[in-house]
Order: C-alpha cells, then sequence, then structure tokens
C-alpha cells in the first residue's frame, strides 16, 4: 500500500524554523517527483514546492521562495521542507504528496497520493 | 503566472441531480488539468486528470471535459458521499496552481 507519513509539524514563534519529514513506502520513491501543498485554515488548498525524483531540480511558490527548501533522501525513503522565518501566513496543515507524473521528469504534474497532513501553527 | 478560477464558488443540489462544475485558466493550460474532492479534516482525493481521464477507483458517475481554458467536472447523479469541496489544479506550468475551492451543498 502507496503511504506518506508527515511528520515535524507544531507551534513556532514568528520568524522561526522548523522541517517537515514525509516518510514514504509503499513504492519507488526515487522514481517520483513529490510536493508539499498547504492549506490555512478554513481557506483552499496552495501548491507550495516541488522536487524531481532524483532531486536534481526544486521549484517554489513566491510565497515561500527564499525562505523554504524542499529536499529528499532517496536511501531513506523521505521528503523534507526546511521551513525558516516563518510568518503567521505561513500557518496551515502541510500536506506531502506524491506526483503523478506525466513522462518528463522534471515538468509538473498532479498528486495522485496524500498523505493525512501535518499541522504548523506560527504565533507568539 | 497562471491564475484558475472555479464557478460557482458554492452550490446547492439534491441526491440524484447532474451537476456541473466549471474551471477556468488565465492562460492556454492544454489538457492539464486535475480535479479533486476534499471532505472537512481529509486530505483531497484525485477524481479526474489530464483534464477527462477518471483516477483508478473513482465512480463513472464523475467525468471531466475541456482544454485550453476552459473545463468542467460532472457528476452525472448525485450520491450522499459526493457532499464535499471540489478543487482544479493546473499542472501545464510551474508555479502549479489550485482554484478557490467550490463546495457542494445539500440542498
Amino acid at each position: 500500500e502507496v503511504q506518506l507519513l508527515e511528520s515535524g509539524g507544531g507551534l513556532v514563534q514568528p520568524g522561526g524554523s522548523l522541517r517537515l519529514s514525509c516518510a514514504a513506502s509503499g513504492f519507488t520513491f526515487s522514481s517520483y517527483a513529490m510536493s508539499w501543498v498547504r492549506q490555512a485554515p478554513g481557506k483552499g488548498l496552495e501548491w507550495v514546492s516541488a522536487i524531481s525524483g532524483s532531486g536534481g531540480s526544486t521549484y517554489y511558490a513566491d510565497s515561500v521562495k527564499g525562505r523554504f527548501t524542499i529536499s529528499r533522501d532517496n536511501s531513506k525513503n523521505t521528503l523534507y521542507l526546511q521551513m525558516n522565518s516563518l510568518r503567521a501566513e505561513d500557518t496551515a496543515v502541510y500536506y506531502c504528496a506524491k506526483i503523478k507524473g506525466r513522462g518528463i521528469a522534471v515538468a509538473p504534474g498532479c498528486v495522485d497520493v496524500w498523505g493525512q497532513g501535518t499541522t504548523v501553527t506560527v504565533s507568539s | 503566472d497562471i491564475q484558475m478560477t472555479q464557478s460557482p464558488s458554492t452550490l446547492s443540489a439534491s441526491v440524484g441531480d447532474r451537476v456541473t462544475i466549471t474551471c477556468r485558466a488565465s492562460q492556454s493550460i492544454s489538457s492539464w488539468l486535475a480535479w479533486y474532492q476534499q471532505k472537512p479534516g481529509k486530505a483531497p482525493k484525485l477524481l479526474i486528470y489530464k483534464a477527462s481521464s477518471l483516477e483508478s477507483g473513482v465512480p463513472s458517475r464523475f467525468s471531466g471535459s475541456g482544454s485550453g481554458t476552459e473545463f468542467t467536472l460532472t457528476i452525472s447523479s448525485l450520491q450522499p458521499d459526493d457532499f464535499a469541496t471540489y478543487y482544479c489544479q493546473q499542472y501545464n506550468s510551474y508555479p502549479v496552481a489550485f482554484g478557490q475551492g467550490t463546495k457542494l451543498e445539500i440542498k
């Protein structure tokens, strides 16, 4: 069974840092691009970042560029999101997402598997 | 960046109704459009990809159509389990973008 399990969420003060992790199982992790998608309380879905299967290509939403870093460790089947300089508007449930490929390694894709989400709250 | 606009924002319907949700892209995205269903407190679920391809395990009452800038999601006969929020997503180019969502409510 394909599974994604996020961890690392919590309460952090504005300006602080947090690292999210996503443990993947049930598929060949290195063969798939992965992504982070977030959802603020009562709001819609917002794409945050994506990374190619090899880890060699990364992409970011303007709202997080320069503050967040996506990475992966294919030997550990784990995806990460390092979040620095956190702001109140970063408060959200963060979902780890497996990308359904288009057949081109660096092309964007849709999400066919979602994690259960981890909650990040930025507040003093 | 490509903007995605869904309509309506809220839709009231009854079990058995046929409903259609529209998603418009600010520029052509070919057929690189997906539809998701989300229920409260749960992760979204992929329904349709590449505008009209039904994801495995999704009931055939769900269908998608369109290309370029205008797309629709149709539910042919609403079931009680279908009352949820629906999102479209373009994945033609980065940054990927979601529509603002359509909440399907029971009339």
